[in-house]
């Protein structure tokens, strides 16, 4: 399966400011997700990251708050905006394997926002 | 509307019990893809099975079996003889051509020794 790295691991960040998270496939994949996992919840996807293209967001989630972006097939990123605590969440990559169509997670990134 | 119920919150069993996860799916599409993930207590999501809505053989994987039937569109998860280390949270989840993923609330397991 691919190898999926995420960065940062885990951060803790003020109201107000901004974070950006990486995520980082050692092999080229065609589709890249992001999912929220709020404290003690089940997971809820964020959005589609399009290689080339604007992200494709769920019901719930826009461009402003949650900007992300796919420069090529191996890398995404998402910026959470303007945290509150309620942005305090584990943030999740996930990848499809192109031969399998298997899914797979990243270690994701634990935010706390103060 | 797709959904996914996991009904069970919380499981507690001894170890070396078996012990079965429920998972139960709405959908209107004919072609869709049933997972199961573990989440231990580490944090990371951890892949176990993806299986297509068009093979409804019950898949085996050393302690871990599956059943999937549409009838009553159930895709229960069983462990044989757990063990401690099978302590975790358990997700179930759906997902048709685009590969976006619809979770269940998920099952927290904890296997006492």
């Amino acid at each position: 399966s691919a190898v999926i790295s995420q960065k940062p691991s885990r951060d803790i960040c003020q109201r107000g400011t901004s974070l950006t998270i990486q995520c980082q496939v050692d092999s080229q994949v065609t589709m890249m997700f992001w999912y929220r996992q709020q404290p003690g919840q089940s997971l809820t996807l964020i959005a589609t990251a399009n290689q080339g293209s604007e992200a494709t967001y769920e019901s719930g989630f826009v461009i402003d708050k949650f900007p992300i972006s796919r420069p090529n097939l191996t890398f995404s990123t998402l910026t959470v905006s303007n945290m509150s605590p309620e942005d305090s969440s584990i943030y999740l990559c996930s990848v499809v394997q192109g031969d399998s169509y298997e899914q797979y997670f990243g270690p994701g990134t634990r935010l706390t926002v103060t | 509307a797709q959904k996914v119920t996991q009904a069970q919150t919380e499981i507690s069993v001894v170890e070396k019990e078996d012990v079965t996860l429920d998972c139960v799916y709405e959908t209107r599409d004919t072609t869709y893809y049933l997972f199961w993930y573990k989440q231990p207590p580490s944090g990371e999501l951890v892949f176990l099975i993806r299986r297509n809505s068009f093979d409804e053989q019950n898949e085996i994987s050393g302690r871990y079996s599956w059943n999937f039937q549409k009838s009553t569109s159930s895709f229960n998860f069983t462990i044989t003889a757990s063990q401690v280390v099978d302590s975790a949270v358990y997700f179930c989840a759906l997902s048709d051509y685009t590969d976006k993923l619809i979770f269940g609330t998920g099952t927290r397991l904890q296997v006492f020794p």
